[in-house]
């Protein structure tokens, strides 16, 4: 069963910490994405990402940063948390377009993250 | 890519069809719609997409208007399992990652 996964379901962090959260799927995408996801706001696109070392801005970059060293997997950094960061993040990937036809996102389960 | 516009809320009785509407009417030619759906505590999950066709497949069926301004899923005997916020989305073709999700519509199958 193919599938995305993320490392971490739920996760506690001060305010000030480096934090990371990763994502791996092992469906061979060339793009990942990661989102987060806030009562009220939906699904906002941090980064993606179409190869590897390739990174490109999404709707709300600040504050983050992310690294993709192998196709499989994709970092979320958040530099400094800060308690506005306390959101659930979600992991995404697809294959890259090619013809008519494109595929939809597969989603990881998300990670609850809490910074305090 | 354009914007959608779907219901906050809906109920339907659990083995009826449930219909869940979608605008786009600013979609142009080269703009899929995609529907997902997340469930509690879960990630979104891909359910079906259509370009100006209706589609079907074992989850659902998309039926878009022929001005492509509108589109419907149809659940067609909803359970309480597809309780669920279900969103809609158009996207160019080969677009890497601009999706926007919205609020969508949170589906409550009632017994």
């Amino acid at each position: 069963d193919v599938k995305v996964t993320q490392s971490s379901r739920y996760l506690v962090k001060r305010t000030g910490e480096k934090v990371f959260l990763e994502c791996v799927q092992d469906m061979d995408h060339e793009n990942m994405f990661w989102y987060r996801q806030d009562p009220g706001l939906g699904l906002r696109l941090i980064y993606f990402s179409y190869d590897v070392k390739m990174k490109e801005k999404g709707d709300i970059p600040e504050g983050y940063s992310v690294s993709r060293e192998k196709k499989e997997r994709f970092s979320l950094i958040l530099e400094s948390a800060s308690t506005n960061q306390t959101s659930m993040y979600l992991c995404a990937s697809r294959p890259e377009f090619s013809g008519e036809v494109i595929s939809g996102y597969t989603f990881g389960s998300g990670t609850r993250l809490t910074v305090v | 890519d354009a914007k959608t516009t779907q219901p906050p809320s809906m109920d339907c009785a659990e083995g009826r069809a449930a219909n869940l509407p979608c605008n786009h009417s600013t979609i142009s030619g080269n703009e899929y719609v995609y529907w997902y759906r997340q469930i509690h505590s879960q990630g979104p999950q891909y359910i079906i997409h259509g370009l100006k066709n209706n589609e079907t497949n074992e989850m659902a069926s998309l039926i878009i208007t022929e001005d492509r301004k509108s589109s419907t899923l149809i659940l067609p005997h909803a359970t309480l399992r597809d309780t669920a916020v279900y969103y809609c989305i158009v996207r160019v073709v080969a677009n890497a990652g601009k999706s926007t999700f919205g609020d969508g519509t949170t589906l409550t199958v009632k017994p």
